[in-house]
């Protein structure tokens, strides 16, 4: 099974909104990552937050983490028609492997 | 710097051929992984590597071989293709980061789409 579970599955906005993901995952972890992909693309990694981080900030991204509710979300704000892609979340399970989620799809209309 | 190359990006094949999909890599990276990638089922771990001559089996290795014969390139090979197998194949490859070396961040190839009649 999936360890991290993304929600909603799919998500349409216009440009210039916020776009809000969530991940929840089931096991203790020691970080979380998100991953985008366009479409017809491989992943591309965009940040990392440690289990000992509450929030974190990139850009026009910013992700939490709330270790008690095992979940994450990824907000991107002042969406653009670029932010078309789907979004993952990957937890890490042993050393060298990472579990990733289902994916958000997310649509932002111009 | 080409980063992660997968060849070929489409193959069609019928049940019961074999074929070998070719990952490649220039960053040095001590880690490739291979995923499947189906509708509504996210990645999935095929088989990944911890270095040159290493492999061990993820979540789906049935079906599947690999080799990482030089530490630049990880093949996967299907011996008896199945229409099971009809996927988006990606490689990726990575490195340990942070003060223990407890992130592993991954790069991704491009993918390989693959249709098994």
């Amino acid at each position: 099974s999936q360890q991290g579970e993304e929600d909603p599955q799919a998500l349409s906005i216009q440009e210039g909104e916020n776009a809000t993901m969530n991940c929840s995952y089931k096991t203790s972890i020691n970080n979380l990552q998100w991953y985008r992909q366009n479409s017809g693309r491989g992943l591309v990694h965009l940040i990392l937050i440690r289990s000992n981080e509450r929030e974190k900030h990139s850009g026009r991204l910013r992700v939490t983490l709330d270790t008690s509710k095992k979940s994450s979300s990824l907000l991107i704000t002042a969406s653009r028609a670029a932010d078309t892609a789907s979004y993952f979340c990957a937890t890490r399970s042993g050393t060298y492997k990472y579990i990733f989620g289902t994916g958000t799809r997310l649509k932002v209309l111009a | 710097n080409a980063g992660v190359t997968q060849t070929p990006k489409f193959r069609v094949l019928k049940t019961g051929q074999s074929m070998t999909l070719l990952c490649a890599q220039d960053m040095n990276h001590e880690y490739m992984y291979w995923y499947r990638q189906d509708p509504g089922m996210g990645l999935r771990l095929i088989h990944y590597s911890v270095g040159e001559g290493t492999t061990a089996k993820g979540e789906v290795p049935d079906g599947y071989n690999v080799s990482r014969l030089k530490k630049q390139n990880f093949l996967l090979g299907l011996e008896s293709a199945a229409p099971s197998q009809t996927s988006v194949y990606f490689c990726a490859s990575g490195y340990l980061t942070g003060t223990g070396g407890e992130h592993n961040i991954q790069y991704f190839g491009a993918g390989t789409r693959l249709s098994v009649l």
